[in-house]
């Protein structure tokens, strides 16, 4: 496997269920990141984790919980959502190192539909 | 962050140049010019940066404003596979892994056979 993957790759739930997107780099970056890409919005900056510290919560509702249990994982854990929470959710990741400024690797997301 | 405008989208046809503005007039003397793309059913992906020289690399060319407020990416022959948004973004000099890319809506563009 190279670079960000995430599974599913398509996922429906319930308002009730509880489910984890998971996400995986294989860059041996040490920043990761979770968007969220709604019809017709711009995407839109949910999570950012530092080597394995959360560095960014961009006001998320307390239903969409994250976890960095390394710098190569990134999970975000699903619970009691809304139908407006449909939309996909896209991980990424990226090295940091001094003040440069690195390019993110994104990968294909995960398709989210609420019922 | 510094705001940019882009059109909302281009058409462009197969196998000819491709020349994408972008407008950052409250540009910062440290803000990095970033360009990403999505393609569709797919992540978005990294193109190219440039700070105040024009940039080249294997998928495109950027061509920066001597005042750098606005920018061009630049593909030097469109295939259909560049369909795609395009996103013109601007970073800090210190915005490293610590700050994310703050996406407006991009450019559309439509490639025609």
């Amino acid at each position: 496997e190279t670079g960000v993957t995430q599974t599913p790759r398509h996922l429906v739930m319930g308002m009730t269920n509880k489910k984890s997107l998971k996400c995986e780099q294989h860059l041996g970056h040490n920043a990761m990141y979770w968007y969220k890409q709604s019809a017709k919005k711009p995407l839109e900056l949910m999570f950012v984790y530092n080597f394995k510290e959360q560095t960014e919560n961009n006001s998320v509702p307390s239903r969409f919980s994250p976890e960095c249990p390394n710098s190569s994982h990134l999970f975000l854990h699903l619970h009691t959502l809304q139908p407006e929470d449909s939309a996909l959710y896209l991980c990424a990741s990226s090295q940091v190192s001094g003040g440069s400024s690195y390019e993110q690797y994104f990968g294909p997301g995960t398709r989210l539909t609420v019922t | 962050d510094a705001k940019t405008t882009q059109p909302n989208s281009m058409e462009s046809n197969e196998e000819e140049p491709v020349h994408l503005p972008c407008n950052h007039s409250t540009i910062s003397g440290t803000d990095y010019i970033h360009w990403y793309r999505q393609l569709p059913s797919q992540g978005p992906e990294y193109v190219i940066h440039g700070l105040t020289s024009n940039v080249n690399n294997r998928m495109a060319s950027l061509a920066i404003a001597e005042d750098r407020k606005s920018s061009t990416l630049i593909l030097h022959r469109a295939t259909l596979r560049d369909a795609a948004v395009y996103y013109c973004i601007l970073r800090g000099l210190m915005d490293t892994g610590r700050r994310a890319l703050t996406f407006g809506s991009g450019t559309r563009l439509q490639v025609q056979p």
